[in-house]
């Protein structure tokens, strides 16, 4: 079992919509969860950072974490087309110090005009 | 907020020359940098973890003296590809953190390799 599962996709939907991403993880000494967008042929451009369970809202984005069942997800509200993009989400064991990432395998969505 | 800046973005060698890839931390001194490998249509596959001033640690199955990485300074990290093959041709990322910040981590542009 990979220690972050996210669904590949593709993921297609229509200008406007609300778009839900998700990852699980296996390990419960994670304790830091990130959001990453990556365009073609680009770096990963960091969305949302949390270490808490719950909501982290920041403008269309809600990040949500649950550590009892080891969930993790990313809203986009109202989604735009310029939202078309991979999202990975990423989770590292601590947040002091640099430790390295922990990356799902990304999920392609495409916000159809 | 924190910038990692790569470069170059988009490289062609020829098979059997060396490339030399950086990284450097803007406004930001990056006591660590991560560099990444990245096929088409996959997640980013962690190769090493360079620190300043001593070794980098690389991932089980990344050859160190085919990827050279040097940390000279807190601010520049560098990859270099070594008598490169097509097989090396991919996406190479670095990231850093700014630990000041106390943010996630920042990725640079990417380069994109191509060995022919």
């Amino acid at each position: 079992q990979k220690e972050v599962e996210q669904d590949p996709g593709p993921l297609s939907v229509p200008e406007g919509a609300i778009v839900s991403l998700n990852c699980t993880y296996s390990n419960s000494a994670f304790q830091y969860f990130m959001w990453y967008r990556q365009y073609s042929r680009k770096g990963p451009e960091l969305l949302m950072y949390t270490y808490s369970s719950g909501n982290k809202e920041d403008g269309r984005f809600t990040a949500q974490v649950d550590k009892s069942s080891k969930y993790i997800s990313l809203f986009i509200r109202d989604s735009q087309p310029s939202d078309s993009a991979t999202y990975l989400c990423a989770t590292a064991y601590s947040g002091a110090g640099s430790y390295q990432l922990t990356f799902g395998k990304g999920t392609k969505l495409s916000v159809i005009p | 907020g924190a910038v990692v800046s790569q470069h170059p973005s988009w490289v062609i060698c020829k098979s059997g020359t060396s490339v030399k890839i950086e990284c450097r931390s803007l406004d930001f001194q990056a006591t660590t940098m991560f560099w990444y490998r990245q096929f088409p249509k996959q997640s980013l596959m962690l190769m090493a973890t360079s620190n300043e001033g001593s070794k980098a640690t690389y991932e089980q199955g990344v050859e160190k003296d085919k990827f050279l990485i040097n940390h000279a300074s807190l601010t520049l990290s560098t990859l270099t590809v070594t008598s490169a093959h097509p097989e090396d041709s991919s996406f190479y990322i670095c990231s850093a953190r700014d630990l000041g910040q106390g943010n996630g981590y920042t990725f640079g542009s990417g380069t994109r390799l191509t060995v022919v």
